[in-house]
This record gives structure tokens, C-alpha cells and sequence, in this order.
């Protein structure tokens, strides 16, 4: 156990719906990512928040959004979803700025979207 | 933009031998950090080793060692006593040592390797 809890694990859906992906970071961590992995694309950054504000924005589209609460989880919301959203989601955290441990993102076990 | 280039897409071993897993980069960065992460078939992402670009000495951990060649830009991955259970995708991974608090990896694809008994 990575310490970093991703819900649900497994979620099928259908094409125009809207489903959300939830984080909870490892306890201590202020730092959540989001990355999505696909067969085609690889392991893609999305969204990056620390302390509850957007720090970093990589190949999100404008369907997905993402928000990190004052407990310190994170959503990441999709929606109008596509056949071409399938892909494992993964939630990472880190630790608070500066300390060796900033430099390492755990992640965790992931949520496996399938759009039908 | 950073780049981290696999060459490999598979790679196989037999049980008990070295294999050696090569990664190159490009970055116009002086100082930042690179890693390896493995992730076996239960798809979980595991850290297996990291090394810090400004030290020029090569990180191991136990079984698993770098080669770290800044010059070029490659940081391969030794794996000895290859064991059954390190079966898995293996991704190389870069992050800039930017400061702040943005410590957004940039992956490989990664290379698929497989240890047979």
C-alpha cells in the first residue's frame, strides 16, 4: 500500500457521460498529480495542485477538470466522455516543499475508466 | 521541453542474469533529478531508484544500479539477479530541480521486460 488511495478502482460508462475520479494523497503530502496512461499515449501529466491551488496544467482537455480540497483529496472530474477516454487514470502525491522527500511522487494503484 | 527516450519497447532475461534497461533524455537544464519506476502487472507504480544529476556518483539500491552519464544524457538501469518478480514495464522518468513546488515528472514509454525461469 502506497499510502496514496484512488476511488473507484474500476468504472465503466457510457460516451456523453460525466464521472469522477477521486484522491486521497499520502498523509503529509500537499502535492497531487494527475496522469493518464493509455496504450497509444503513454503516461500523460494532466493536472498538478498543491495545498489546494493549480500549480502546474499539462495535456488536460478543456472536458476534464480538476480541484483540490482544503483536506487535501482531489477530484478530477470528466466529462462528455469519448471511446478515446478509456485509459488508466493515476493520482500521485509528494511531499511539502524542500526535504528530499519533495523529489518523489508516489502513486497510486490508479482507476480504470472504460468508455462503452 | 523535456524528452526521455526508451529504445527498448521489450526486453527479455533469464532468471538469475543482468539485464540492462537504457534510457536517454534531452533537457537544457543544469540541475534535476531522474527515475526509474517499474509497474509489474498489477499495474501499481513502484519507485525503484532515483539519482540526482548534480551528484556523479551512481545510485543503487540493492539489486538495482544506473548508469549515469550526464554528458550524454542517459541514464540506463542494471538489474542482477534478475528475479521473476521484476517482471514489468519499466519507465524512465525526469524532473527538473526548478524549485517551487512543481515536481512534475516527464516519462518515457517504457520498456516491457519479462525474466523467464
Amino acid at each position: 500500500d502506497s499510502g496514496v488511495t484512488q476511488t473507484p478502482k474500476h468504472l465503466i460508462t457510457a460516451t456523453g457521460q460525466r464521472v469522477t475520479l477521486r484522491c486521497s494523497p499520502r498523509s503529509g503530502d500537499l502535492s497531487v498529480y494527475w496522469y493518464q496512461q493509455s496504450l497509444d499515449q503513454g503516461l500523460q501529466f494532466l493536472i498538478q495542485y498543491y495545498n489546494g491551488e493549480e500549480r502546474a496544467k499539462g495535456n488536460i482537455l478543456e472536458r476534464f477538470s480538476a480541484q483540490q480540497f482544503p483536506d487535501l483529496h482531489s477530484e478530477l472530474n470528466l466529462s462528455s466522455l469519448e471511446l478515446g477516454d478509456s485509459a488508466l487514470y493515476f493520482c500521485a502525491s509528494s511531499a511539502a516543499r524542500g526535504g528530499t522527500g519533495a523529489n518523489v511522487l508516489t502513486f497510486g494503484a490508479g482507476s480504470r475508466l472504460t468508455v462503452l | 521541453a523535456q524528452t526521455v527516450t526508451q529504445s527498448q519497447p521489450e526486453m527479455s532475461v533469464q532468471e538469475a542474469e543482468t539485464v540492462t534497461l537504457s534510457c536517454t533524455y534531452d533537457t537544457s537544464e543544469n540541475n534535476y533529478y531522474l527515475f526509474w519506476y517499474k509497474q509489474p502487472p498489477s499495474r501499481q507504480m513502484i519507485l525503484v531508484i532515483r539519482q540526482e544529476a548534480y551528484k556523479q556518483q551512481n545510485a543503487t539500491e540493492n539489486r538495482f544500479s544506473v548508469n549515469f552519464q550526464k554528458a550524454a544524457k542517459s541514464f540506463s538501469l542494471k538489474i542482477s539477479d534478475s528475479q521473476l518478480g521484476d517482471t514489468a514495464m519499466y519507465f524512465c522518468a525526469f524532473r527538473p530541480n526548478s524549485g517551487g513546488s512543481n515536481y512534475k515528472l516527464t516519462f518515457g514509454k517504457g520498456t516491457l521486460l519479462t525474466v523467464n525461469p
